[in-house]
């Protein structure tokens, strides 16, 4: 089955930073997800690539897949304390049927 | 309008009780989802239902047992709970299935504890 690791596990910054969470697949991704969990609540959509080399962007938070597919960073820009979070990777392929399976998260502090 | 909604927010009881988790999206979405999230933050999908039909069902003990009487609900009854269910459980739907590159959407997750 799909294994996503994401690193780091946790990242506590200063307001006004820039910081990257990585999250790589021992598979081939087709789809990738990016979602954020604020604390004790339910995850939120963030973006979705699918393409090699694909880059998207929402507000200050930028999400790349690399070309050969098994690699994803989500890059956040001068940091805010609304940012911080559990960021979660998405993808899911096994086998002829989809089983979505998601990365242990990486957990975001942002110091005012 | 809450898009996904589920009830309880936190349900407490005792081991070996038997206990339900409702929940219900407006988003007219064809794909709904049980995932459980342990201590550790892991999200890990347990059922997956198109249609009123189970798509996914990965390896989740048969105590376990979702319930769609049609294609906005999908509930969850779990029986002679035991201390290891204590967790958050997240229902979720999406328009089709995930291969097809679609969204999901979360609910705001039920807190579990067994005692």
């Amino acid at each position: 089955s799909q294994e996503l690791e994401q690193s780091p596990q946790s990242l506590i910054v200063q307001e006004g930073k820039n910081l990257t969470i990585n999250c790589t697949s021992s598979k081939t991704l087709y789809g990738l997800y990016w979602y954020k969990q604020k604390y004790g609540e339910g995850l939120i959509f963030l973006m979705m690539l699918q393409k090699g080399g694909e880059e998207k962007s929402h507000e200050k938070i930028t999400a790349k897949l690399d070309e050969k597919k098994q690699q994803s960073s989500l890059h956040i820009t001068a940091s805010q304390p609304s940012h911080a979070g559990i960021y979660l990777c998405g993808a899911g392929v096994n086998g002829g049927s989809y089983i979505p399976t998601f990365g242990r998260g990486t957990s975001l502090i942002v110091h005012p | 309008d809450t898009a996904v909604s589920q009830t309880p927010k936190y349900l407490v009881t005792q081991m070996g009780n038997d206990k339900s988790i409702k929940c219900e999206q407006n988003l007219g979405h064809d794909t709904m989802y049980w995932y459980k999230q342990d201590s550790k933050k892991f999200l890990k999908i347990m059922f997956s239902y198109n249609n009123k039909e189970l798509i996914i069902n990965e390896t989740v003990p048969n105590r376990f047992s979702p319930k769609s009487p049609d294609k906005a609900h999908l509930n969850l009854h779990i029986n002679s709970l035991e201390l290891g269910d204590s967790a958050v459980y997240f229902c979720a739907s999406s328009q089709e299935g995930l291969a097809g590159g679609t969204t999901q959407y979360f609910g705001p997750g039920t807190r579990l504890t067994v005692l």
